[in-house]
């Protein structure tokens, strides 16, 4: 069965680019699904940040769609976030999940948590 | 973006209850609504999508009902593997959203 693992830094200077990748391990990405970011800052709830299709092909969140980007290494079987320009409201558990066509998130990685702190 | 309200916010109870939580969509959203369970340090797990449909592998114990903008998730008899915090989530306009989830404890 699929599994995701996010990797990364977990300590990001303001100001900075937080960069994060989602390792899937049990099959292939290019699937007929797509590849996202959801996070969650601590005491808040869960926001999605983008997506990406096998091709290459992506969807971001507009409230952060100037700050990030999402690619894709199909060798590898990963995707990567970059989130520009972070501040403290950035901290947050990011996880990385895959989403079917319909729209739910199935499954999950374990989550990540990114401080941003000097 | 499309608001989720869940509630309660929190809730007690005890092993063998029956629990029903709520979620509230800002506008219809058919029946694209998706449950999660979610415990500390864990992957959320997908629990009921399309509003009804229940995830394979997820315990019978667990129903979801409503379309429009009313949906409820039920735990017909509590295990203590269940407690846990769990989120409603629309995917019927982007950007998706979730509610603010329920915690769940044992009284």
């Amino acid at each position: 069965q699929v599994q995701l693992q996010e990797s990364g830094p977990g300590l990001v200077k303001p100001s900075g680019t937080l960069s994060l990748t989602c390792t899937i391990s049990g099959g292939s990405m290019s699937s007929n699904k797509w590849w996202s970011w959801v996070r969650q800052p601590p005491g808040k709830g869960l926001e999605c940040i983008g997506e990406i299709y096998h091709t290459g092909g992506t969807n971001y969140n507009p409230s952060l769609k100037s700050r990030v980007t999402i690619s894709v290494d199909k060798s590898k079987n990963q995707f990567s976030l970059r989130l520009s320009s972070v501040t403290a409201a950035d901290t947050a558990v990011y996880y990385c999940a895959r989403k079917d066509n319909r729209g739910w998130f199935d499954p999950w990685g374990q989550g990540t948590l990114v401080t941003v702190s000097s | 973006d499309m608001q989720m309200t869940q509630s309660p916010s929190s809730l007690s109870a005890s092993v063998g209850d029956r629990v029903t939580i709520t979620c509230r969509a800002s506008q219809s959203i058919s029946i694209y609504l998706n449950w999660y369970q979610h415990k500390p340090g864990k992957a959320p797990k997908l629990l009921i999508y399309a509003a009804s449909t229940l995830q394979s592998g997820v315990p019978s114990r667990f129903s979801g009902s409503g379309s429009g903008t009313d949906f409820t998730l039920t735990i017909s008899s509590l295990q203590p593997e269940d407690f846990a915090t769990y989120y409603c989530q629309q995917s019927y306009s982007t950007p998706y959203t979730f509610g603010q989830g329920t915690k769940l404890e044992i009284k």
